[in-house]
């Protein structure tokens, strides 16, 4: 069965980086696009970009271009979101979501990831 | 950006209730590009409605949506416990700026 399976939960001090962790299983993994969507604490869902799984190319959420990077490793059927610069305001449950198609709802989510950004 | 406007913001009713929540968009959504998720504290969103009013496989039926352009509905026809839930309007045809409203809360009344 399709599962994401996210790394834990982390804390950095305003203006570090965070890289979370997405291990995907039960489906093709080069096949598919990964989203990742965050909510603050008590907010909504905000979408923050998405990966080509095959080709590694990403699109980025206009607000966070220029300090997010969303990679993949094929050989372990993974992806990564790198958020650098990290503020107060980043404090957040991270999730990865899985389609199929570029254009799709997300049919499958991880666990989610907790990054506390102290200062 | 599509913005997407959810309301009410907080629903209050008992258990065998009809609920009608609405998501309005700032512009027409592509193709019905819309779907409905049910969020409950501590878990990931679950999709509920996809292109506005097919239900997601082991979704069940008292669940249901409509509309078109920019006005959509989710509509629960009565409402079970496990029901009570925030509940997320998104937009994915806009490819490189997905959105999500702001959520409606079901609470218990």
């Amino acid at each position: 069965q399709v599962q994401l399976v996210q790394s834990g939960a982390e804390v950095r001090k305003s203006g570090a980086s965070v890289k979370v962790s997405c291990k995907a299983s039960g489906f093709t993994f080069t096949g598919n696009f990964f989203h990742w969507v965050r909510q603050a604490p008590g907010q909504g869902l905000e979408w923050m970009g998405r990966i080509n799984a095959n080709s590694g190319g990403a699109n980025y959420a206009q607000q966070f271009q220029g300090r997010i990077t969303m990679t993949r490793d094929t050989s372990i059927n993974t992806v990564y979101m790198e958020l650098r610069r990290l503020r107060s305001d980043d404090t957040a449950i991270y999730y990865c979501a899985t389609t199929v198609v570029v254009v799709s709802p997300f049919d499958y989510w991880g666990q989610g990831t907790l990054v506390t950004v102290s200062s | 950006e599509i913005v997407l406007t959810q309301s009410p913001g907080t629903l209050s009713l008992s258990p065998g209730e009809r609920a009608t929540l609405s998501c309005r968009a700032s512009q027409s959504v592509s193709s019905n590009y819309l779907a409905w998720y049910q969020q409950k504290p501590g878990q990931a969103p679950r999709l509920l409605i996809h292109g506005a009013s097919s239900r997601a496989t082991g979704i069940p039926d008292r669940f249901s949506g409509s509309g078109s352009g920019t006005d959509f509905t989710l509509t629960i026809s009565r409402l079970e416990p496990e029901d009570f839930a925030v509940y997320y309007c998104q937009q994915y045809g806009s490819s490189l700026a997905l959105t999500f409203g702001g959520g409606t809360k079901v609470e218990i009344k």
